[in-house]
């Protein structure tokens, strides 16, 4: 099956820096979503990203599927920011295979 | 809202007891997926359904674990004689078409089930 792995696995900003968090996959992909989940837990959809270019608000979002590689950026970050950002990737599969997290956390 | 809805949000049980957890997913959805997560991991496909079918378990533990999603009502996660590494983060899914057609996933807030 596809392998997912992010990088980097932890991260530590003070509030108002910005970050790139990267996602390399082994295999083609048509379906790839970034989730953040927050410190209670919760699941939150970020972008809905198999190929291109989204924005919303301070967070962007690129994925190069020809390299096999998706690119979550953060501007101006804020400590309701901090949590677990997740990559996720199937291809014709009903079986989403995420990485294993990127852990941010940003100080006031 | 109408999100997809899991409870218990938390659940604690002893050892050799049975777990159920339910999931309604949001509304027109037909599409539920069941995902495990365990301390500081990501999370790990189980079982995807259609309303009164399993399409694919083939992350489901073949014992003990069991999964439903009748015509009316929520689906249901259910863990028969619990052990203690059943205990994790179990978060439903919904989508509008399935993910192998590139649907978006939709998460509920999970259901924590602590094994004593």
């Amino acid at each position: 099956g596809i392998q997912v792995e992010q990088s980097p696995p932890d991260l530590i900003l003070q509030e108002g820096a910005n970050s790139t968090l990267r996602c390399n996959f082994s295999d083609s992909v048509n379906n790839l979503q970034w989730f953040h989940q927050n410190p209670w837990g919760q699941l939150i959809n970020l972008f809905y990203i198999p190929s291109g270019t989204k924005q919303n608000g301070r967070l962007s979002a690129t994925t190069v599927a020809t390299e096999r590689y998706s690119l979550l950026y953060i501007s101006s970050s804020q400590t309701t920011d901090s949590g677990v950002y997740f990559c996720a990737v199937t291809y014709n599969n009903n079986d989403m295979r995420f990485g294993a997290g990127t852990r941010l956390t940003v100080k006031p | 809202n109408a999100g997809v809805m899991q409870n218990p949000r938390h659940l604690v049980r002893r050892r050799g007891q049975e777990a159920r957890l339910r999931c309604s997913p949001m509304k027109g959805h037909s599409h539920v997926y069941w995902y495990r997560q365990l301390p500081e991991e990501g999370l790990k496909f189980m079982v995807y359904l259609q309303k009164e079918n399993i399409i694919d378990e083939s992350g489901m533990p073949k014992e003990r674990f069991s999964a439903e999603f009748p015509k009316e009502g929520p689906s249901i996660l259910r863990i028969q004689q619990v052990v203690r590494g059943d205990s994790a983060a179990y978060f439903c899914a919904s989508s509008p078409i399935p993910l192998a057609n590139t649907g978006e996933l939709f998460f509920g807030e999970g259901s924590r089930l602590t094994v004593l």
